[in-house]
């Protein structure tokens, strides 16, 4: 069926940096933005950024900006999150969803339509 | 960036209506229809809801509905049963340089 199947947990010591994948299936792929957003333990949903599966583009949140890459692989239909310079406050549950709309344009974002099942990064030395 | 204040907790009996508010500003709820709701049970991902202010996914129950006035947003659930029993958070386009803001969310509590 329609879904997207994250990696599995991390443990990282502060200053590591952590990959997450995000493995679309059943959908096509590159028709799609994709989006990052984490919640860390009691916090709110915090957005980090999108890509357009289909040209690469991308947008990050400036609270991450310079620390978040997001990259995808067309050929396998997965999306990847790295985030570097990790500190303990980066301790929660990563979740890549998708765009509701398709791909986006002019940096409107509308709906997150489909979810990862979440990926917990914990962060501690 | 600004966040969207949503009540803490909210209760009620099954059977009844409850309504969920969701308050911003005139920089994203006021300024904007692309407010979406999200429904997310204890260890599970967030499940959309409502899209737009007012619009239903397929397959979700036509007993929840959104609707926005002014810089307040609101989801209200009709008939209400304990599988509604979860956290919903709301969210908010908020401009090219913001993005997207989401609310505190509110613990939904079925006596």
């Amino acid at each position: 069926q329609v879904q997207l199947v994250q990696s599995g947990a991390e443990v990282k010591k502060p200053g590591a940096s952590v990959r997450v994948s995000c493995k679309a299936s059943e959908y096509t792929f590159t028709r799609y933005a994709m989006h990052w957003l984490r919640q860390s333990p009691g916090q709110r949903l915090e957005w980090m950024g999108w890509i357009n599966a289909g040209n690469g583009n991308t947008k990050y949140s400036q609270k991450f900006r310079g620390r978040v890459t997001i990259t995808r692989d067309t050929s396998a239909s997965t999306a990847y999150m790295e985030l570097s310079s990790l500190r303990s406050e980066d301790t929660a549950v990563y979740y890549c969803a998708r765009d509701i709309v398709g791909e986006i344009l002019g940096g409107v974002i509308d709906a997150f339509d489909l979810w990862g099942q979440g990926t917990m990064v914990t962060v501690s030395s | 960036q600004s966040a969207l204040t949503q009540p803490a907790s909210v209760s009620g009996s099954p059977g009844q209506s409850i309504t969920l508010s969701c308050t911003g500003t005139s920089s994203e709820v006021g300024s904007y229809n692309l407010v979406s709701w999200y429904q997310q049970h204890p260890g599970k991902a967030p499940k959309l809801i409502i899209y737009e202010v007012s619009k239903r996914p397929s397959g979700v129950s036509n007993r929840l509905s959104g609707a926005k006035s002014g810089n307040t947003a609101s989801l209200t659930i009709s008939g209400l049963q304990a599988e509604d029993e979860a956290d919903y958070y709301c969210c908010s386009y908020a401009g090219s340089s913001t993005s997207v803001v989401f609310g505190g969310g509110t613990k939904l509590t079925v006596l």
